[in-house]
């Protein structure tokens, strides 16, 4: 069975600060990870992915993510926050063979001037 | 480039009726699900379909409906509204591995809001 756990229900920092959310995930096969971004009275869009070729995954709006599968972790960072950051986030697994895909319970950036 | 259409984006209900939500999309995708979106609990999956004619339930199953009669159509329904289903509603689709590209990368509308009084 697949799960995501996201620590932080809400995470805050200053502009120009580094981001950085955190996301757990438990899979019995090698997985594919996903990071979106839900911004107000939208749907989610796809920040980025990893599906098993560099460990080190570059997304859109100057976010990565680092697959650390002895940690089982892909957290997502972005050097510099801005305001325009400011969303609810979603970690989400699914596997190989399978189109189940499992969301975490999200994060919400705040972004402080 | 329509993508994921979702109607209605808002419907207000009583308890013990019944409505369809209605998902289309035209990118040709074999995968389509149903997500509720809830304060404090993500996204949780309410069921799935791997092409037309297939359909399985996700975590939240109970009390909805689904079928897949074609590959761009996957309407979900309530038979019998609850206030527990008072959600945001949201449907996604995906490629199937069959095209080659990575399973799993959602595509999704821009949800529907349901009130269940």
């Amino acid at each position: 069975a697949q799960s995501v756990t996201q620590l932080g229900s809400h995470v805050s920092v200053s502009e120009g600060a580094l981001v950085l959310l955190r996301c757990n995930y438990s899979s019995s096969v090698p997985p594919y990870l996903f990071w979106y971004v839900q911004y107000p009275n939208q749907g989610l869009q796809l920040l980025l992915k990893y599906t098993s070729a560099a460990t080190l995954v570059k997304g859109i709006n100057g976010f990565e993510a680092e697959f650390k599968k002895s940690e089982t972790s892909f957290h997502l960072t972005k050097p510099s926050a801005h305001m325009s950051d400011a969303a609810e986030y979603f970690c989400a697994v699914t596997h190989t063979g399978g189109f189940k895909t499992i969301f975490g319970a999200g994060t919400r950036l705040f972004v402080k001037a | 480039n329509a993508g994921v259409t979702q109607t209605p984006k808002f419907q207000v209900l009583k308890t013990g009726q019944s409505m369809t939500l209605q998902c289309a999309q035209d990118m040709n995708h074999e995968y389509m699900s149903w997500y509720r979106q809830d304060p404090g609990m993500g996204l949780r999956l309410i069921h799935y379909s791997v092409g037309a004619g297939i359909t399985d339930q996700g975590e939240v199953p109970n009390g909805y409906n689904v079928s897949r009669s074609t590959t761009e159509d996957f309407p979900l329904r309530l038979l019998s509204a609850a206030p527990s289903q008072t959600s945001v509603y949201f449907c996604a689709s995906s490629y199937g591995l069959a095209g080659g590209r990575v399973a799993g990368e959602l595509f999704f509308g821009e949800g529907s809001r349901l009130t269940v009084l």
